[in-house]
């Protein structure tokens, strides 16, 4: 089945520990992305990821990091959470970026809370 | 600017009730692709359309329908004979260069 994973799912920390979010696509894909939805403002884009050793800064990219080392997984890095990266955060993936219109698949979602 | 605009936060109808949630875009492109997501209460998104600009034909599918309309930069989404189960935000989405751009979303709550 063709599909977005994400873990965990939820996720309660602390403010300052390290945690990554991973993400793995079984579509070979190329292009993955880093979504956080929060109320009143829909999703955002954190960063992306063209291909393999390939990744830009979205639209709200500070305190984030991401590494694409495979093709198949984008992980989600906070090096030192604070409690305004509390939101819900969303992997998605499709065929080769956005330029042709293609159908963007999203992972379930990790709901994080930093207290 | 690329902007997508949902003015309706939370629209609430009774079962079997007819319901459109608005979209409003705006785009620098002559060609962009359009979208519309689903997020039921467990959380995930769930994609129901995308449409080129190329194409402006209404699109149904079953219950749900689209009404794309270039003249007003509009995308509006209807729900026919609603059921409870439609009860989810609905969020809007316009095709920018490396990202979707989002609307803030509309909550649907449909009552039995």
């Amino acid at each position: 089945e063709a599909q977005v994973t994400q873990n965990p799912r939820y996720l309660i920390t602390v403010t300052g520990k390290k945690l990554t979010v991973t993400c793995s696509q079984n579509m070979n894909h190329e292009y993955m992305s880093w979504y956080r939805q929060d109320p009143g403002l829909g999703l955002r884009q954190i960063y992306y990821s063209m291909n393999v050793e390939v990744t830009d800064k979205g639209d709200v990219p500070e305190g984030y990091k991401v590494s694409r080392k495979e093709k198949r997984n984008f992980p989600l890095i906070l090096e030192s959470p604070s409690p305004n990266q509390t939101s819900l955060y969303f992997c998605a993936s499709s065929l080769s970026g956005m330029g042709i219109g293609t159908e963007a698949f999203f992972g379930q979602g990790t709901r994080l809370t930093v207290v | 600017a690329q902007k997508v605009t949902q003015a309706q936060t939370e629209i609430s109808v009774v079962e079997k009730e007819d319901v459109t949630l608005d979209c409003v875009y705006e785009t620098r492109d002559t060609t962009y692709y359009l979208f519309w997501y689903k997020q039921p209460p467990s959380g995930e998104l769930v994609f129901l359309i995308r449409r080129n600009s190329f194409d402006e034909q209404n699109e149904i599918s079953g219950r749900y329908s689209w009404n794309f309309q270039k003249s007003t930069s509009s995308f509006n989404f209807t729900i026919t004979a609603s059921q409870v189960v439609d009860s989810a935000v609905y969020f809007c989405a316009l095709r920018d260069t490396d990202k979707l751009i989002f609307g803030t979303g509309t909550r649907l709550q449909v009552f039995p």
